[in-house]
């Protein structure tokens, strides 16, 4: 059972180049969620999906956009790289937008813009 | 908004010495609270979560109250292993405001156990 899958794991871009950054989960989840993780800032969110077809902003939204391609996959872009940027992004889901429910956590990818 | 504040580290212990990582919360509602784990070079891993007052998580020898009326939720372990060296996250997931049903992480408390 694979989880929550993130898809590359490392990655270093131009500034100024563009990139799709993959999910996907396979625990049949309603919700999924983008997040960064910065030193000393612990996780941010960026955007979510609370249901297939839907996407919300969250915390740090600003250079980001989003796709939910269906039920199982989540897509994170960015469309114009900037340094800022450089950060370690998660990918979670959630079986439904509940207080109780957990958030499983992919692996994450590296990115790194120059 | 809601938020999470837990202790600053690094906390560095020695091989089986007890453990208390301190976490409070400011939250609308009664939020379910949650502590997860990330070991170098991986995601966060739910380590243990409790969703109304009074009730303890526990998982792997760590456990956790939620305390309503010190807005607390520390977490324990009685006896640490080398193994157990990893960044430690408190989170809550709130009804109302801020959160919304979404999680608020605290900042993150870096353990270190020596042998």
């Amino acid at each position: 059972n694979a989880g929550v899958t993130q898809t590359p794991k490392f990655q270093v871009l131009k500034t100024g180049q563009s990139m799709t950054l993959q999910c996907a989960q396979d625990m049949n989840h309603n919700s999924m969620y983008w997040y960064r993780q910065d030193p000393g800032m612990g996780l941010r969110l960026i955007y979510y999906s609370a249901s297939e077809g839907t996407t919300d902003k969250g915390e740090v939204p600003n250079g980001y956009n989003v796709s939910r391609l269906n039920k199982r996959e989540f897509s994170l872009r960015l469309e114009s790289a900037a340094p800022s940027q450089t950060s370690v992004y998660f990918c979670a889901s959630r079986l439904h937008r509940d207080r109780v429910q957990p958030q499983h956590f992919g692996d994450g990818t590296r990115l790194s813009i120059l | 908004g809601d938020s999470v504040t837990q202790m600053e580290g690094p906390v560095t212990l020695s091989e089986e010495a007890f453990l208390t990582i301190n976490c409070t919360y400011t939250a609308t509602g009664y939020p379910s609270l949650f502590w997860y784990v990330q070991y170098p070079g991986e995601g966060l891993q739910l380590l243990l979560k409790a969703t109304k007052a009074d009730d303890k998580g526990s998982n792997k020898g760590f456990e956790a109250t939620y305390r309503k009326e010190t807005t607390s939720f520390h977490l324990e372990k009685g006896s640490v292993q080398v193994s157990d060296s990893a960044v430690y996250f408190c989170a809550l997931s709130g009804d109302y405001g801020g959160s919304q049903g979404n999680l608020i992480f605290g900042k993150g408390t870096k353990l270190s156990v020596k042998p």
